[in-house]
């Protein structure tokens, strides 16, 4: 079973307007990392975020982590038309012998 | 640098056929991942090679095999193909060293249809 699951499934905001994403997961984890994927690429690496840590910002980007709550949420500011594509959280392994988790993701769109 | 290259990017098949891909990582990263993406099930783990060596292994019938060679290329091979297996492939790469928390670097995947 997958242990992030992002909330909402699908996302429909206009240009300008900011965008927030949830993640949740299920077990102890060593960091948190955010991946973008437009229509028929790869996976993009937007930003990783310890478990030590609680916000981290890259450019437009607002990540921040809850381990209390086994939660994560991405903020995307001033969104853009070219932001749309689906939002991944992924959850990182405490040692080897574990691997990655992704969640289901986030479809994105932003209406020009 | 390069970025990861996945090859053939499409490929139709039939059931009961074999099916290799191939992933190129990028220069100096000895780890590659393979993932499968499926509209039902999304994004899940199949393998990591690392210098050649299997490190970790998802939760996929024996149907499904990779290996990696001497230059980091792996190989990923699926028999005996069931319709089921129609799903986007795709290859991860990094560095491999220095903890298990590097981002990971992506292809464009290989596109698979059973018919």
């Amino acid at each position: 079973s997958q242990q992030g699951e992002e909330d909402p499934q699908a996302l429909s905001i206009q240009e300008g307007e900011n965008a927030t994403m949830n993640c949740s997961y299920k077990t102890s984890i060593n960091n948190l990392q955010w991946y973008r994927q437009n229509s028929g690429r790869g996976l993009v690496h937007l930003i990783l975020i310890r478990s030590n840590e609680r916000e981290k910002h890259s450019g437009r980007l607002r990540v921040t982590l809850d381990t209390s709550k086994k939660s994560s949420s991405l903020l995307i500011t001033a969104s853009r038309a070219a932001d749309t594509a689906s939002y991944f959280c992924a959850t990182g392994p405490l040692g080897r012998g574990q691997n990655f988790v992704f969640g289901p993701g986030t479809r994105l769109s932003v209406l020009p | 640098k390069a970025g990861v290259t996945q090859t053939p990017r499409y490929l139709i098949k039939t059931r009961g056929q074999q099916v290799t891909l191939s992933c190129s990582p990028i220069s100096g990263h000895r780890s590659v991942s393979w993932y499968q993406q499926t509209p039902g099930q999304g994004l899940q783990f199949l393998f990591e090679y690392f210098s050649e060596t299997q490190r970790n292994k998802g939760n996929f019938p024996g149907r499904f095999s990779g290996r990696q060679f001497s230059n980091s290329r792996s190989e990923m091979n699926v028999s005996t193909l069931e319709l089921g297996d129609s799903a986007l492939y795709l290859c991860a790469s990094s560095p491999g060293t220095g903890g298990p928390n590097q981002p990971q670097h992506f292809g464009d995947g290989t596109r698979l249809s059973i018919l």
